[in-house]
């Protein structure tokens, strides 16, 4: 399978336990997204890296969210002391450009549900 | 700042052909992505648009002005199948994709 990989596919913590998250992109994908989505809405930006580098990220993200990628392959994406707000898919997409064209594909996700 | 547009629902007929809007405001634009999203599912990659016009694949066409900061997914043939959310996302230069809320379109027989 040479799509996009997330592991674990469903979390279910309890309130203030931290959580991690991986994601394995297209292998030769140099950039690599993190998303959030709810019930009903689009996915909402959280993080983006090119290669190692972490060039955005979301002002919407509090200090209890982190996001690595160490070797500009995979990457993690941990919440700390998490809230039932924290309750939702969270997306990896990666994305590569060819010439004028961009792609772009999602992991399966990981469903979070904060007990 | 970026603001991505489209409509909330659509429905339409089987068989029939919809076309779904998306307008955009973005600081800096390369180019448009749709996507299809079936409930509890990921997103699934439809198109990418980076130039003027239609493009066409299968029974599925995306259109882009970007003088008008406008989009639009055409699906024909519409299949019960094709019921789903679509999904629109503006590239900004900085690569960095911003989605609507999405079209859910419902398809009925």
């Amino acid at each position: 399978d040479t799509g996009v990989s997330q592991d674990p596919r469903h979390k279910i913590t309890k309130r203030g336990q931290n959580v991690t998250f991986r994601c394995d992109p297209i292998s030769e994908h140099n950039r690599l997204y993190w998303y959030r989505q709810t019930l009903g809405q689009g996915p909402e930006f959280l993080t983006y890296f090119q290669n190692e580098a972490q060039l955005e990220k979301s002002r919407l993200l509090s200090n209890r969210f982190s996001a690595e990628r160490p070797k500009g392959s995979f990457s993690t994406l941990e919440i700390q002391r998490t809230e039932q707000g924290d309750s939702a898919m969270y997306l990896c997409a990666s994305s590569a450009r060819t010439g004028m064209n961009t792609e772009a594909f999602f992991g399966q996700g990981t469903r979070l549900t904060v007990v | 700042g970026q603001n991505i547009d489209q409509p909330t629902e659509m429905t339409a007929t089987e068989g029939a052909i919809v076309q779904i809007n998306c307008t955009y405001q973005t600081s800096g634009f390369n180019g448009l992505f749709w996507y299809q999203q079936h409930a509890g599912e990921a997103p699934t990659f439809l198109s990418y648009n980076v130039l003027d016009g239609l493009e066409e694949k299968g029974r599925f066409s995306s259109f882009l002005s970007r003088s008008k900061g406008y989009s639009y997914l055409l699906l024909k043939e519409l299949q019960m199948k094709d019921s789903a959310s679509y999904l629109c996302a503006a590239e900004n230069a900085g690569n960095m994709l911003t989605f609507g809320g999405g079209t859910r379109l419902m398809v009925k027989p």
